[in-house]
């Protein structure tokens, strides 16, 4: 059973241009959630699927940003417009659904560099 | 309001030597889970434990050791005889009606040879 993938690992974009990064989940967990983590802060909650439904976005989620799970498996966190301050390492996590007691399992992360 | 408090920005010890990172947290909720994760230099979080509300009972794995405190809203971490593998960005976190987890600021461990 492999774990969370995630891709690319790193990206490096100019202001203005739009990123896409893709999440592959442990298989069978249906819910996937999207973190952000900038230098020397722990990780920030962005969004949440329950398969292909997102149930729950935070403000920290700009209208740049759009995270679609289309059919319940992978999941990509588009950001258009990239600014300097969305320059951070954008975290996966996937956990089987049915509890709000386990622990997220989380990916190495896909760090973004807006120059 | 929940939140995750972990004063401790930055530990540094000698291999061998013990080390407890603070967590504090705040929650309403009767019904909580609180989590250690460890998020050495590859930057993947790796879960090292998970405790319940009701459940007070501290818990030792090896050198690992946590101490939950609810009458202080207190969930410690203790590394017993730290080795420089244990260097890591330590972070705790908690759970309760939401589906998601709310991290601290995370303690920088670093343990010299």
């Amino acid at each position: 059973d492999t774990g969370v993938s995630q891709d690319p690992r790193h990206k490096i974009t100019k202001r203005g241009q739009n990123v896409t990064f893709r999440c592959d989940p442990i298989s069978e967990h249906n819910r996937l959630y999207w973190y952000r983590q900038t230098l020397g802060q722990g990780p920030e909650f962005l969004t949440y699927f329950q398969n292909e439904a997102q149930l729950e976005k935070s403000r920290l989620l700009s209208d740049r940003f759009s995270a679609e799970r289309p059919k319940g498996s992978f999941s990509t966190l588009e950001i258009q417009r990239t600014e300097q301050g969305d320059s951070a390492m954008y975290l996966c996590a996937s956990s089987p659904s049915g509890t709000h007691t386990g622990e997220l399992f989380f990916g190495e992360g896909s760090r973004l560099t807006v120059l | 309001a929940q939140k995750v408090t972990q004063a401790q920005t930055e530990i540094s010890v000698v291999e061998k030597e013990d080390v407890t990172l603070d967590c504090v947290y705040e929650t309403r909720d009767t019904t909580y889970y609180l989590f250690w994760y460890k998020q050495p230099p590859s930057g993947e979080l790796v879960f090292l434990i998970r405790r319940n509300s009701f459940d007070e009972q501290n818990e030792i794995s090896g050198r690992y050791s946590w101490n939950f405190q609810k009458s202080t809203s207190s969930f410690n971490f203790t590394i017993t005889a730290s080795q420089v593998v244990d260097s890591a960005v330590y972070f705790c976190a908690l759970r309760s009606n939401t589906d998601k987890l709310i991290f601290g600021t995370g303690t920088r461990l670093q343990v010299f040879p």
